[in-house]
């Protein structure tokens, strides 16, 4: 079936570096961009942004460049997203989503189960 | 940045009625928003597409509505699996991305 993976819990000391992956399977990689998607503790949903997995093309959301980089390993269908310079606030569940975008508009059909990144010293 | 504004924050419904979610943006999105349903500890799920399209194994009892700037949720008889966190997004074509609601918190009255 249709699914995303996502890579274990993280505990971090500000400053450090975090990188999640998004395994997907089930379907074609590259037909599908994947979106991350940052819920802090007790918060609503927050697009950090998405990458075309056929080109590999980057998009960020606003407040999310400089210090968010998203990757891909296309060999084996994973998409990763790099937090570097850990804040606490960076504290939160990342989500990665696959983008459908087979009818009139986009939206994210397939969700990982959710990636936890704890900042703190 | 298109601004996506949903209330009540929390709807204090009975099993068994009607709950209405609504969700305004600042500017019109045409027909490009979705509903995503999301219980704690587990992730967002699609329910609607296109405004009024229901996802794959969606219940018919959710059902959308509205184009532009308003934009509705409708579960039609609350069952016990339907509380939880709802959150309209809209899609923007240009500069690609997404916005989310803040959220409605649909609870057991």
């Amino acid at each position: 079936q249709v699914q995303l993976v996502q890579s274990g819990s993280e505990l971090k000391k500000p400053g450090a570096s975090v990188k999640v992956s998004c395994k997907a399977s089930g379907y074609t990689f590259t037909n599908y961009a994947v979106n991350w998607v940052r819920q802090a503790p007790g918060q609503g949903l927050e697009w950090v942004g998405r990458i075309n997995t056929n080109t590999g093309n980057p998009t960020y959301a606003q407040g999310f460049t400089g210090r968010f980089v998203f990757s891909l390993d296309t060999s084996v269908s994973t998409a990763y997203l790099q937090i570097s310079s850990l804040k606490a606030e960076d504290t939160a569940v990342y989500y990665c989503a696959r983008e459908d975008c087979s009818s009139a508009s986009c939206y994210m059909d397939v969700w990982g189960q959710g990636t936890s990144v704890t900042v703190s010293s | 940045e298109i601004v996506m504004t949903q209330s009540p924050a929390t709807l204090s419904v009975s099993p068994g009625e009607r709950a209405t979610l609504s969700c305004r943006a600042s500017q019109s999105v045409s027909s490009h928003l979705a509903w995503y349903q999301q219980k704690p500890g587990q992730a967002p799920r699609l329910l609607i597409c296109d405004a009024s399209t229901r996802a794959t194994g969606i219940p018919a009892r959710f059902s959308g509505s509205g184009s532009g700037t308003e934009f509705t949720l409708t579960i039609s008889s609350l069952q016990s699996e339907d509380f939880a966190v709802y959150y309209c997004q809209q899609y923007n074509n240009w500069p690609r991305g997404y916005t989310f609601g803040q959220g409605t918190k649909l609870e057991i009255k």
